[in-house]
């Protein structure tokens, strides 16, 4: 079952913050967030795991609600490379084998 | 170390027509998946693999089978082409819940 993305799409200008959520039906073991650019193919951000411990490669930050079953990756200060597709993808108890995607946040960082 | 390797990259079909899009990696990882992605879908789960000898069913199995004889490579096959395989195709390597690798992808057309 895909987990639900919000919002949809969202512009923001160069230095403006955005937020953008990951929610889920059922139990989550760990959400994973990834950007994909235009023609390319998906990157690694983060990845959220049950009981807070969080791996990450760069200077973006996320939370894992347990009890809401929820996911928001933070975008501060904006910068033009920011700009993409942003996925989620999440693993439930009982099937951590397999990474559900989202259908995605396009986000578009303007000048 | 050249990562995933996904061939070919582009590749037309006819309908009925069978063909099997290749996927190697050399980084030893255990798990491998293959996604489609069109439009407004997101990445959908095909099959996945946990290692040599051992494939699950992901979110749109039908039409595509996989065998994983060895760690290195994961092939997807289409039985039998119809219209609505045209997507772009990504095969998918992780270490356990760690961050996942993506190959380049291989954009199929099915007339």
């Amino acid at each position: 079952q895909q987990p639900v993305q919000s919002p949809q799409a969202v512009i923001l200008r160069e230095g403006e913050d955005a937020v953008i959520n990951c929610s889920s039906s059922k139990a989550l073991y760990s959400v994973h967030w990834y950007r994909q650019k235009h023609g390319e193919a998906p990157v690694f951000l983060m990845i959220l795991l049950k009981g807070g411990e969080q791996k990450g490669h760069e200077k973006i930050s996320a939370s894992f609600n347990e009890k809401k079953q929820q996911s928001s990756l933070y975008l501060t200060a904006s910068q033009l490379s920011y700009s993409g597709t942003y996925f989620c993808g999440t693993e439930y108890y009982g099937a951590t084998n397999k990474l559900i995607f989202g259908t995605g946040t396009l986000l578009a960082v303007q000048p | 170390n050249a990562g995933v390797t996904q061939t070919p990259k582009f590749q037309v079909l006819k309908t009925g027509q069978s063909m099997t899009l290749q996927c190697a990696q050399d980084m030893n990882h255990e798990y491998m998946s293959w996604y489609r992605q069109d439009p407004g879908m997101g990445l959908r789960l095909i099959h996945y693999s946990v290692g040599a000898g051992i494939t699950d069913q992901g979110e749109v199995p039908n039409g595509y089978n996989v065998s994983r004889s060895t760690t290195e490579d994961f092939p997807l096959r289409l039985l039998s082409a119809a219209p609505s395989q045209t997507s772009v195709y990504f095969c998918a390597t992780r270490p356990d819940s760690y961050e996942q690798y993506f190959g380049p992808g291989t954009r199929l057309t099915v007339t």
